[in-house]
């Protein structure tokens, strides 16, 4: 009965590789995000999805392609890791049309590009 | 400073003390919410206040807001072992089209309780 779950749970990978994290949500909400957390802990939005449409993109290097096959799902492609993408990911999803804006969030996973 | 920044960066009690963590922002709100993370999970939603709201509770937390100094504090009562983890306030802004839907997170507050 997970709410949103990603995976994997932890990837390691080394520099210039080419790696998926797929998330999925049951909660049925229309909007799902991705974060990244830093070695320090603050989350940074990455991306945001309403219904399969990309409507929150922030400064995010080219190398990272989201893609929505259904808004139950929105995956995350990176291309030729470098070491700085070393975080956790998270994805987390919502109600677009609510008023709150409450997030539910996935397990995260923790990537270490060596 | 960013915005949603919570202070003390790391608070450490006795259970049955009751922790105050504060958070302070800097663009009009919709709404302020303060989520929980436990080490190594996801973080998890506590409690939402409204912009036109001043305090709230929610069983041993108790949340208030004061916009005109664009802040918040997260008391939590009576605290457990349990309540250890990295506390974080996120802020919904006003606003359609990109803001609509996006939370601006601060970088937490590490509670630890001792039992």
């Amino acid at each position: 009965d997970t709410a949103v779950s990603q995976t994997p749970k932890y990837l390691v990978t080394q520099m210039g590789n080419d790696k998926s994290i797929k998330c999925e949500q049951n909660l049925g909400h229309d909007t799902m995000y991705w974060y990244k957390q830093d070695s320090k802990k603050f989350l940074k939005i990455m991306f945001s999805y309403n219904n399969k449409e990309l409507i929150i993109n922030e400064t995010v290097p080219n190398r990272f392609s989201p893609k929505s096959p259904d808004k139950a799902h929105l995956n995350l492609h990176i291309n030729s890791l470098e070491l700085g993408d070393s975080a956790v990911y998270f994805c987390a999803s919502g109600l677009r049309g609510g008023s709150s804006y409450e997030q539910y969030f996935g397990p995260g996973t923790r990537l270490t590009v060596t | 400073s960013q915005q949603g920044e919570e202070d003390p960066q790391a608070l450490s009690i006795q259970e049955g003390e009751n922790a105050t963590m504060n958070c302070s922002y800097k663009t009009s709100i919709n709404n302020l919410q303060w989520y929980r993370q436990n080490s190594g999970r996801g973080l998890v939603h506590l409690i939402l206040i409204r912009s036109n709201e001043r305090e709230k509770h929610s069983g041993r937390l108790r949340v208030t807001l004061d916009t005109s100094k664009k802040s918040s504090s997260l008391l939590i009562t009576a605290s457990r072992a349990a309540d250890t983890a990295s506390y974080f306030c996120a802020t919904a802004r006003l606003g359609g089209g990109t803001s609509y839907g996006k939370l601006t997170f601060g970088q937490g507050t590490i509670l630890t309780v001792h039992p």
